[in-house]
């Protein structure tokens, strides 16, 4: 399967501190994409990182991309209460970033 | 508003019998794509849609079927459903520019018995 795995699967954490998740995949891609999840609810695009790109920032979210590793990492900084979510890493394998292989996410609870 | 509508957004209904759930863009996307989503696998895709009369398979099709007669509508349609067919499903659309991200809908909650 090309199915992306984050890393860890849940996690918990205070308001305040950073989350980070990952994100390993298997063959080359085209472009990376966080998406965001709350409960039962719609995903919504937080960020896309293109496979010629290493960083990324927007806002209070850092992603990174190694693809010599097919691994990247999503750090999202002074975490609140309204982060929690479920995180899912989405890779694109076409340039129109249309054919998405979603990875199965990780659960991020951040208590105040 | 730039949004994916999905209707209905829950649905109990019975094996075999036949639904239509509906799938609507205001954004001009040409591409639109339907996921289920179950516990511990994640968004698996469907079918999807480069444009106008132009569907694909995706990964898990089966029981499953699409129609693309206007550019802002993608109907799902399950002909007889079958109680592994229970799952959230959910409608995206995106540009098919490069680098377009994926709008999703807020998903519609089905349960055969």
């Amino acid at each position: 399967s090309q199915q992306g795995e984050e890393d860890p699967q849940a996690l918990s954490i205070q308001e305040g501190e950073n989350a980070t998740m990952n994100c390993s995949y298997k063959t080359s891609i085209n472009n990376l994409q966080w998406y965001r999840q709350n409960s039962g609810r719609g995903l919504v695009h937080l960020i896309l990182i293109r496979s010629n790109e290493r960083e990324k920032h927007s806002g209070r979210l850092r992603v990174t991309l190694d693809t010599s590793k097919k691994s990247s990492s999503l750090l999202i900084t002074a975490s609140r209460a309204a982060d929690t979510a479920s995180y899912f890493c989405a890779t694109a394998y076409n340039q129109a970033g249309t054919a998405l292989i979603f990875g199965k996410g990780t659960t991020l609870s951040v208590s105040s | 508003e730039a949004q994916v509508t999905q209707n209905p957004r829950y649905l109990i209904t019975v094996t075999g019998k036949k639904l239509t759930v509906t799938c609507s863009q205001n954004m001009n996307h040409e591409y639109m794509s339907w996921y289920r989503q179950d516990p511990g696998l994640g968004l698996r895709q469907i079918y999807y849609s480069m444009n106008v009369e132009v569907t694909d398979k995706g990964d898990v099709p089966e029981g499953y079927k699409v129609s693309r007669k206007e550019k802002r509508n993608f109907p799902l349609i399950l002909e007889s459903p079958s109680p592994n067919q229970t799952s959230l499903y959910f409608c995206a659309s995106s540009s098919l520019r490069p680098g377009g991200t994926q709008y999703f809908g807020p998903g519609t909650r089905l349960l055969v018995l």
